[in-house]
């Protein structure tokens, strides 16, 4: 099946510093992806939708200054989570659709971020 | 806003049959998807809905009622690798049709 890849898979950085994560869609091109943030025994939550050559497109109360996303190409997006606080510590996963069609939205393993 | 409603928990032992439901209020609807995840692992796609019915796949089924904006996931014959968070997530038919996720249910599998 398809599989889309997330970098790094955990984080660990001082606070005040920015981090990058980066998702790849590895057998299959997407015009969008998706990306998520989990806190511990709770729900995904929808952040932004990442489109590829053009902005992406924030979930209210998202700061899209602070969650920087680029969506280089059609295999590639990335989620900079700048000047990181502990409160960003959480499980970020990426999410993809293949252009191709079909229903199956697929995920990423995730990025664990501990801002200390 | 959106709106998916799940149990929070659900328990059973090993070989019996138990339904997750999940009610939602969305604006917009294009079909109800069902999602399992390990703890500290990515969500796996079990089914997907977007007629009324039931759909089978091996010891898991979904069924939806979208007149009813319901819908459940019967999990048969369980096993203790099933414990895990189940999830319905709708995918709405505006915008890119984004996925959104429910509450979560917690099931555990018992000996």
């Amino acid at each position: 099946g398809a599989v889309v890849s997330q970098h790094p898979s955990r984080v660990i950085c001082k606070s005040g510093t920015s981090v990058k994560i980066e998702c790849r869609s590895l057998d299959f091109q997407a015009t969008t992806m998706f990306w998520y943030r989990q806190f511990p025994k709770q729900s995904l939550m929808l952040m932004a939708t990442s489109n590829e050559g053009s902005k992406a497109t924030y979930e209210q109360g998202v700061e899209k200054d602070k969650f920087l996303i680029n969506h280089a190409s059609l295999t590639l997006s990335t989620l900079t989570v700048t000047s990181a606080h502990p409160e960003d510590s959480s499980f970020y996963i990426c999410s993809a659709r293949d252009l191709a069609g079909g229903e199956t939205q697929y995920f990423g393993p995730g990025t664990r971020l501990l801002v200390l | 806003g959106q709106s998916l409603e799940q149990p929070s928990e659900v328990t059973a032992v090993e070989g019996a049959i138990v339904q997750i439901n999940c009610t939602y209020q969305t604006s917009g609807f294009y079909g109800l998807s069902w999602y399992q995840q390990h703890d500290g692992g990515a969500p796996t796609f079990l089914s997907y809905n977007a007629l009324d019915g039931l759909e089978e796949t091996g010891r898991f089924s979904s069924f939806l009622s979208r007149s009813d904006s319901y819908g459940y996931l019967l999990l048969q014959e369980l096993q203790m690798k099933d414990s895990a968070s189940y999830f319905c997530a709708v995918r709405l038919n505006t915008g890119f049709q984004k996925l959104v996720f429910g509450t979560g249910t917690r099931l555990l599998v018992s000996p």
